[in-house]
């Protein structure tokens, strides 16, 4: 069980705009930590796609984009590309009275119809 | 360019331990915090645990807490991820992944360069 929620899956046609939410906790996101997306494509590892919430590191299109309010986060992705099927994980840091940690979600899947 | 590479596959009896390197290049190697982060086939992300590269100082989740260990060698740019008492569970892949932000283990760092990833096999 992660500790940040993420829907198993998520589908749309090429060119349409998905969301994947990412909801935490006030231990978590709630407490104002940071949320970061990655994305893996298959056989591959994971590779930065939203850093801080809501920046794009250099390279990555501005089809992709985040946002975080109150204790969830949402990757939103415009103009649906087949490269864009892939995993999806928010992450963050988590800090409770059992310790702190660096955590994800438990993923989601994103197939280009 | 910056890279992080990795040692190679590994196949491991339960009980045994493996131990993974990561080889850094490109950047400061004492500047940039090291974590590690699995993923077992199939599933998601796991964090185990992170390193400084400078001091040498290490903080691990409570799940591994007891049979993982991170060091590094700061003459070959390396930090190295030992687990021991292996178990089937323990199949996955395993990540060292750069935390961003020189010098600081600030929990709001993006974890900004990743290695290829090294498949170990607990079996049998």
């Amino acid at each position: 069980q992660s500790v940040l929620t993420q829907p198993p899956s998520v589908s749309g046609a090429p060119g349409q705009r998905v969301t994947i939410s990412c909801t935490g906790s006030s231990s978590n996101i709630g407490a104002g930590y940071d949320v970061h997306w990655y994305q893996q494509l298959p056989g591959t590892a994971p590779k930065l796609l939203i850093y801080g919430n809501s920046n794009r590191p250099s390279g990555v299109p501005d089809r992709f984009s985040g946002s975080k309010s109150g204790t969830s986060a949402s990757l939103a992705i415009t103009g649906l590309q087949a490269e864009d099927e892939a995993d999806y994980y928010c992450q963050s840091y988590d800090s409770s009275l059992s310790g702190s940690d660096w955590v994800f979600g438990g993923g989601t899947k994103l197939t280009v119809l | 360019q910056v890279q992080l590479v990795q040692s190679g596959a590994e196949v491991k009896k339960p009980g045994a331990s493996v131990k993974v390197s990561c080889k850094a290049s490109g950047y400061t190697f004492t500047s940039y915090y090291m974590h590690w982060v699995r993923q077992a086939p199939g599933q998601g992300l796991e964090w185990m645990g992170i390193i400084n590269p400078s001091g040498g100082s290490t903080s691990y989740a409570q799940k591994f807490q007891g049979r993982v260990t991170m060091t590094r060698d700061t003459s070959t740019s390396t930090v190295y991820m030992e687990l021991s008492s292996l178990r089937s569970e323990d199949t996955a892949v395993y990540y060292c992944a750069r935390l961003s932000g020189r010098g600081s283990s600030s929990p709001d760092a993006a974890f900004d360069i990743w290695g290829q990833g090294t498949m170990v096999t607990v079996s049998s």
